[in-house]
C-alpha cells in the first residue's frame, strides 16, 4: 500500500529565509500525482502546488517550489522569502489512479512556524 | 475560493443527536471526498463519491452515512453523536482522478 511520510512534525524559519519541509512516499506504480497543501490557522485546505510524476522538471509556484526526486521517491517543498502568512500546516499528498483504482494518501503533517 | 460549498459551516449540538453536513462540489466535480479532521490532527478519509456511486469507504463509523445525490452534491449524516465525533468534516471535489482535490471550507462540529 502507498504511504506517505512527513519526518519533520514541526519547523520553524525566520521570516525572509528559505525552508525545505520533507516528503518521501512508497509506491510501486510508476504514472502518479503529488500534491503539498497548505492549511492555515483558519483551517482552510488550500493546493500550494503539484508535480506529475511524469515531469522530470521540479513545479513551481511563485515562492513556492519542489524537489522531486523520483528515484529516491521524494518530494520535498522549499518555501522561499518565507512570510508570516506561510505560518500553517503543511500535507503532502499522494493521488494514482490505476485499474480502476484509485489511491489518494496525506501525510500526517508538518506546523511551520514563521518567526519574525 | 475553491468553488466547494460546505453548509453549515458551524454545527453544535448534542450527544446522542443526528446531523447532517451538506457539501456542493465546483461545477464539473464529479467526485465528492469526505474527510474528518479532529483537533491537530492530521485528516481521516470517511469516503469516496463518484457521480452518484460509492466509489471508496475509509475510517467511516456505522453511525456515519452519506450519498451523493444526482445533482452532484453531497450529505454526511452523523448519527448517535458522541463527544469524539467532534471536529472539523471536509468535503473535497475532483474533476477526475489525476486531479488535485479542491477543498471547502469546512463543517465545524461540536457536540457537547
Amino acid at each position: 500500500a502507498q504511504t506517505v511520510t512527513q519526518s519533520q512534525p514541526e519547523m520553524s524559519v525566520q521570516e525572509a529565509e528559505t525552508v525545505t519541509l520533507s516528503c518521501t512516499y512508497d509506491t510501486s506504480e510508476s504514472d502518479y500525482y503529488l500534491f503539498w497543501y497548505k492549511q492555515p490557522p483558519s483551517r482552510q485546505m488550500i493546493l500550494v502546488i503539484r508535480q506529475e510524476a511524469y515531469k522530470q522538471q521540479n513545479a513551481t509556484e511563485n515562492r513556492f517550489s519542489v524537489n522531486f526526486q523520483k528515484a529516491a521517491k521524494s518530494f520535498s517543498l522549499k518555501i522561499s522569502d518565507s512570510q508570516l502568512g506561510d505560518a500553517a500546516m503543511y500535507f503532502c499528498a499522494y493521488r494514482s489512479y490505476q485499474g480502476g483504482s484509485e489511491k489518494l494518501v496525506f501525510g500526517k503533517g508538518t506546523k511551520l512556524t514563521v518567526n519574525p | 475560493d475553491s468553488g466547494v460549498t460546505q453548509t453549515p459551516k458551524h454545527l453544535i449540538t448534542a450527544t446522542g443527536q443526528r446531523v447532517t453536513l451538506r457539501c456542493s462540489p465546483r461545477s464539473g466535480d464529479l467526485s465528492v471526498y469526505w474527510y474528518q479532521q479532529s483537533l491537530d490532527q492530521g485528516l481521516q478519509f470517511l469516503i469516496h463519491y463518484y457521480n452518484g456511486e460509492e466509489r471508496a469507504k475509509g475510517n467511516i463509523l456505522e453511525r456515519f452515512s452519506a450519498q451523493q445525490f444526482p445533482d452532484l452534491h453531497s450529505e454526511l449524516n452523523l448519527s448517535s453523536l458522541e463527544l469524539g465525533d467532534s471536529a472539523l468534516y471536509f468535503c473535497a471535489s475532483s474533476v477526475g482522478p489525476n486531479s488535485p482535490l479542491h477543498f471547502g471550507n469546512g463543517t465545524r462540529l461540536t457536540v457537547t
